[in-house]
């Protein structure tokens, strides 16, 4: 199985500020990576897909980057709306997995 | 619109058998695969296994191989996560998913809870 290992586990951030996660692939996925957003209670959303594709809908303050093994979420601006929980999901090869996920709190 | 809609909350006692559901609709249901997903209570995502409802090819993760099944009726655009024998380990939320470039949309949720 592919690992993903993502990091940090947690983040406290002010309104404002610039937003990194990282997730890191056991071997490489070429592009075949999302980030999704997830808020308590709630289904998760995507918000990126092959790695730097935005999704429609998504503020452009969420970007992607990466490819092979490692792979950057950055939200340039952090809004109110964006404390949430963060995944990564490698779909290269089965079975796919999801990184452990990035808890984005408000300091 | 793409919906994918699933069935309700569940209260089941260890030993039991469940089949949950998840309807969808907005799309052709046949031509995408469906996934279901795991989350158990304050913990992260896991893949579970999809299913191609156009001719039922089933692929499972190997954490879940022989603890699940997952079917699909295409005639009625609707997928299934079934028990035969429910455990207490399985209480969690289960998600349904459409897979086009990894996953889409999601269903809504639907929480088990096994207890005696």
């Amino acid at each position: 199985d592919i690992q993903m290992t993502q990091s940090p586990s947690s983040l406290s951030a002010s309104v404002g500020d610039r937003v990194t996660i990282t997730c890191r692939a056991s071997q490489a996925i070429r592009n075949d990576l999302g980030w999704y957003q997830q808020k308590p209670g709630k289904a998760p959303k995507r918000l990126i897909y092959a790695a730097s594709n935005l999704q429609s809908g998504v503020p452009s303050r969420f970007s992607g980057s990466g490819s092979g093994t490692e792979f950057t979420l950055t939200i340039s601006s952090l809004q109110p709306e964006d404390f949430a929980t963060y995944y990564c999901l490698q779909h290269n090869s089965y079975p796919w997995t999801f990184g452990q996920g990035t808890k984005v709190e408000i300091k | 619109d793409v919906q994918l809609v699933q069935s309700g909350a569940e209260v089941k006692q260890p030993g039991e058998s469940l089949k949950i559901s998840c309807k969808g609709s907005g799309y052709t249901f046949t031509n995408y695969w469906i996934a279901w997903v795991r989350q158990m209570a304050g913990k992260g995502l896991e893949w579970m296994g999809s299913i191609y409802p156009g001719d039922s090819e089933t692929r499972y993760s190997p954490s879940f191989q022989g603890q699940v099944t997952i079917s699909a009726d295409k005639s009625i655009s609707t997928a299934y996560l079934q028990w035969s024998s429910l455990k207490a380990s399985d209480t969690a939320m289960y998600f349904c998913a459409r897979l086009v470039t990894g996953i889409d949309y999601w269903g809504q949720g639907s929480p088990v809870t096994v207890s005696s």
